[in-house]
């Protein structure tokens, strides 16, 4: 079984300021790992992956994420927050293969400017 | 490309009525999911389907719902008769090419069908 866990469900930052969104995951394997954005009234877009590898994987619009396995987390930053920023973040899990995606209950994030 | 479709993508009924959601994903990809999306809530898989087979309907109200992928390409997700906690976003996603290339579960999703049951 597999599971996420998003710390906070609400996020505020200034504009220019650090984004860090909270994931942490439980699989019984190796996990691959996601970070999805949703905008409103839009479907999820994917922003980053880690499959195997590199654990600091860059993604989409500047953010990155960390995969460290000895505290089964996936956190996603970003140097300096943008007003386009502004939406909701999914942190995801799977096995791989055809299993089943698990995902987080998400983390809004609002950019004050 | 062309993305994941979904149609329609705002429905309003009665509850006890039905709806039906219709998905066609990216060519060429094998795997299909319908996800629930409870405003403020992650998406929850409602089943996956492997071509035209099921590979997970675990978490299908059965009694209700119901979802097939005929040809093993569009599918359609349908809902009788409808309750209140049944208003939701309903996503479709779909992932891996063909061929037995590896699947690392990255989802291509649709924009999703809102359904609102008064």
């Amino acid at each position: 079984a597999q599971s996420v866990t998003q710390l906070g469900s609400h996020v505020s930052v200034s504009e220019g300021a650090l984004v860090l969104l909270r994931c942490n995951y439980s699989s019984s394997v190796p996990p691959y790992l996601f970070w999805y954005v949703q905008y409103p009234n839009q479907g999820l877009q994917l922003l980053l992956k880690y499959t195997t590898g590199a654990t600091l994987v860059k993604g989409i619009n500047g953010f990155e994420a960390e995969f460290k396995k000895s505290e089964t987390s996936f956190h996603l930053t970003k140097p300096s927050a943008h007003m386009s920023d502004a939406a909701e973040y999914f942190c995801a899990v799977t096995p791989g293969g055809y299993q089943k995606v698990t995902f987080g209950t998400g983390t809004k994030l609002q950019v004050i400017p | 490309e062309a993305g994941v479709a979904q149609s329609p993508r705002y429905k309003i009924i009665e509850k006890r009525q039905s709806v039906a959601f219709w998905c066609n994903p990216i060519s060429g990809h094998a795997t299909l999911y319908w996800y629930q999306q409870i405003l403020g809530q992650g998406p929850k898989l409602l089943i996956q389907f492997q071509n035209n087979g099921v590979v997970d309907d675990s978490q299908l109200p059965k009694d209700r719902f119901s979802a097939e992928r005929l040809k093993g390409v569009d599918s359609t997700l349908k809902i009788q008769p409808a309750k209140l906690e049944d208003s939701a976003v309903y996503l479709c996603a779909s992932s891996s090419p063909l061929r037995g290339l590896a699947n690392t579960g990255e989802l291509f999703f649709g924009e999703g069908s809102r359904l609102t049951v008064l």
